[in-house]
């Protein structure tokens, strides 16, 4: 199984306020997926990032895939309370099967 | 459209007695997954399913854990005998095809063992 270390763990900030997550591995994916997870609700698919160095926006979320594809970033600009909930990062472990991060549990404040 | 459809969201349920978690995948997907949520841990990859066949259980523990997908209904995990340690978030997944491009989850079923 490969490893998903994704940092901070925790993460709690000011609304307005810019953030960045990490999810790193030693490992090569060929595809990884982020998702956000409301408490007592199951994760909710954001972004699929495929191609090394390959960059994705949803609004104000910017994804970005590493170069050798092993790490992935994401990026809130001006974050609101909406954004408020735990981020998971998954790759693509046996073809079908995801391996995922434990997350980051992120807290927006007003 | 509908979509992952579980239930029951939450069970209880005493040690040594039967845990049955349903899960009807979204309109036209036939692939299932099923996934487990430990406190302080990861989703954990448990059993992939198609329609009358199991593709992959290597995550299920080896003994009281089972699944099916039939041909007609829902997806069913069975636990046999709970113990404390099953007390879990269960979340079940469906996809239009084998490749995880996109993943779609149901709300999950929150099992507490007493």
């Amino acid at each position: 199984t490969q490893l998903l270390e994704q940092s901070p763990q925790f993460l709690s900030i000011q609304e307005g306020e810019n953030l960045t997550v990490y999810c790193n591995s030693s490992s090569v994916f060929s595809s990884l997926q982020w998702y956000r997870q409301e408490p007592g609700e199951g994760p909710v698919l954001l972004v699929t990032v495929v191609t090394g160095g390959e960059v994705k926006k949803l609004k104000r979320l910017t994804f970005q895939f590493g170069d050798a594809r092993k790490d992935s970033s994401l990026h809130i600009t001006a974050a609101q309370p909406g954004d408020t909930g735990l981020y998971l990062c998954a790759g693509e472990d046996s073809g079908y099967a995801l391996n995922f991060g434990k997350g980051t549990s992120l807290l927006v404040t007003p | 459209n509908a979509g992952v459809m579980q239930n029951p969201r939450h069970l209880v349920r005493r040690r040594g007695q039967e845990a049955r978690l349903r899960c009807s995948p979204m309109k036209g997907h036939s692939h299932v997954y099923w996934y487990r949520q430990l406190p302080e841990e990861g989703l954990k990859f448990m059993v992939y399913l198609q329609k009358e066949n199991i593709i992959d259980e290597s995550g299920m523990p080896k003994e009281r854990f089972s699944a099916e997908f039939p041909k007609e209904g829902p997806s069913i995990l069975r636990i046999q005998q709970v113990v404390r340690g099953d007390s879990a978030a269960y979340f079940c997944a469906s996809s239009p095809e084998g490749a995880p491009y996109g993943y779609t989850f149901g709300s999950g079923t929150r099992l507490t063992v007493v």
